[in-house]
């Protein structure tokens, strides 16, 4: 089966660019999307289709896929943006999610 | 405002079945596709199952596969699923989610979310 990887938590000082990666196989042929999970609180769709942000999501966020690793980036990362983020994609029926990561701003 | 808001969770015996609601307000809830993903506490996401908007097309996760069944009533703008035959790796939060991408028959992204409802499985 299908699976999405990425690192367990990744930490960053205020101001400064936050990169999180997703990685599997071929995942630069598929579309991959970033949720943003605050505690207590619901996923909040961050990026769709490798690049886009819905609206009302701040143009520090962006995304880019490619072989075999997806990314989010976060540049000018504030405190708020402290939480989970979950990549996701689409492969052979299935949805798969990958593990979170949780990004600590200090 | 697009929402979507679950009901009918609560705690049940390992084996017995639970029916879970969404129901959806602030747009054409037959135009898109819908999705159930769980959480189960302290863990990462995972996606559930997925109808798109016609019916025509559902898919499910391998480990619900044969005991979980998802359906829909556009006339009532709602999302339902049948949980059976459950078990306690099935306690976790229960989101329905919906599929922005209008018309597709797979699902894409997911957006926006319900606030979830808690399944809790235990004897």
């Amino acid at each position: 089966s299908y699976e999405l990887t990425q690192p367990l938590s990744v930490s960053v000082s205020p101001g400064q660019t936050a990169s999180i990666t997703c990685s599997g196989e071929k995942l630069g042929d598929k579309f991959a999307s970033w949720y943003q999970q605050k505690p207590g609180q619901s996923p909040v769709l961050v990026i769709y289709q490798d690049t886009k942000r819905p609206s009302g999501i701040p143009e520090r966020f962006s995304g880019s896929n490619s072989g075999n690793t997806a990314t989010l980036t976060i540049s000018g990362t504030q405190a708020m943006d402290e939480a989970d983020y979950y990549c996701q994609a689409w492969d052979s029926s299935t949805v798969v999610f990958g593990g979170g990561t949780k990004l600590t701003v200090l | 405002e697009v929402q979507l808001v679950e009901s009918g969770g609560g705690l049940v015996k390992p084996g017995e079945s639970l029916r879970l609601s969404c129901a959806a307000s602030g747009f054409t809830f037959s135009n898109y596709g819908m999705n159930w993903v769980r959480q189960a506490p302290g863990k990462g996401l995972e996606w559930v199952s997925f109808i798109s908007y016609s019916r025509r097309y559902i898919y499910y996760a391998d480990s619900v596969k044969g005991r979980f069944t998802i359906s829909r009533d556009n006339a009532k703008s709602s999302l339902f699923l049948q949980m059976n035959s459950l078990r306690a790796e099935d306690t976790a939060v229960y989101y329905c989610a919906r599929d922005p991408s209008k018309g597709n028959p797979n699902p894409n992204w997911f957006d926006p979310w319900g606030q979830g409802i808690l399944v809790t499985v235990s004897s």
